[in-house]
């Protein structure tokens, strides 16, 4: 299995434009997370999906972000506007069932520089 | 609520020494404990894990014990590499809170030669 696939590797902005960001879970899973990482607060997982529908979004910082999960094999997360404080390292990762004991696969994850 | 206590990096350690991050929990029920760990410019990946009292997980020359008495899954390695430097990040999942993993901190392991 090549893993959950995100793209792209790394993203430069300019303030005020749209980003976009891109995941492709592991086949068959059917929880998806998106996290975000920086420095100052470390892992933070902002929205997750449970078989496509957004199953809790209290993780979102604010409405300039967004997430759509359209079918099984593909999200995004959107960014309008972007910020500089958006800069961090942004990670999609899947889960196979809900259950207490089974891990979650991380992507490489996006790199954002929001200038 | 869930919570998942670490210690504070950096760690630093020569080569072929012995290895302990510690990680405490708080929560309720029956958890099951995981350590990630994320190399640089990766993702986080399981390194292993433990879904019950006394399990011992174990992987790559790791260990952790599951210890409900102390609410603790220390992670140790008896002789680390430079290989293994890494952000270490422990995390428990627990059915009451639905499918989210609680994750610590991250402990940063710099091993040099």
């Amino acid at each position: 299995d090549a893993g959950v696939i995100q793209s792209p590797r790394h993203e430069v902005t300019e303030m005020g434009q749209e980003v976009t960001l891109r995941c492709k879970p592991i086949s068959g899973h059917d929880y998806l997370f998106w996290y975000r990482q920086t420095m100052m607060r470390g892992l933070e997982l902002l929205i997750y999906f449970n078989n496509n529908v957004p199953i809790d979004d209290s993780g979102m910082p604010e409405d300039r972000f967004s997430a759509k999960m359209p079918n099984a094999s593909f999200s995004t997360l959107k960014i309008q506007p972007s910020e500089p404080r958006d800069s961090a390292v942004y990670f999609c990762a899947s889960r196979l069932g809900g259950r207490d004991n089974s891990p979650l696969h991380f992507g490489n994850g996006t790199r954002l520089t929001v200038t | 609520g869930d919570s998942v206590t670490q210690m504070e990096g950096p760690v630093t350690l020569s080569e072929e020494a012995f290895l302990t991050i510690n990680c405490t929990y708080t929560a309720t029920g029956y958890p099951s404990l995981f350590w990630y760990v994320q190399y640089p410019g990766e993702g986080l990946q399981l390194l292993l894990k433990a879904t019950k009292a006394d399990d011992k997980g174990s992987n790559k020359g790791f260990e952790a014990t599951y210890r409900k008495e102390t609410t603790s899954f220390h992670l140790e390695k008896g002789s680390v590499q430079v290989s293994d430097s890494a952000v270490y990040f422990c995390a428990l999942g627990n059915t009451g809170t639905a499918s989210k993993l609680t994750f610590g901190t991250g402990t940063r392991l710099q091993v040099t030669l």
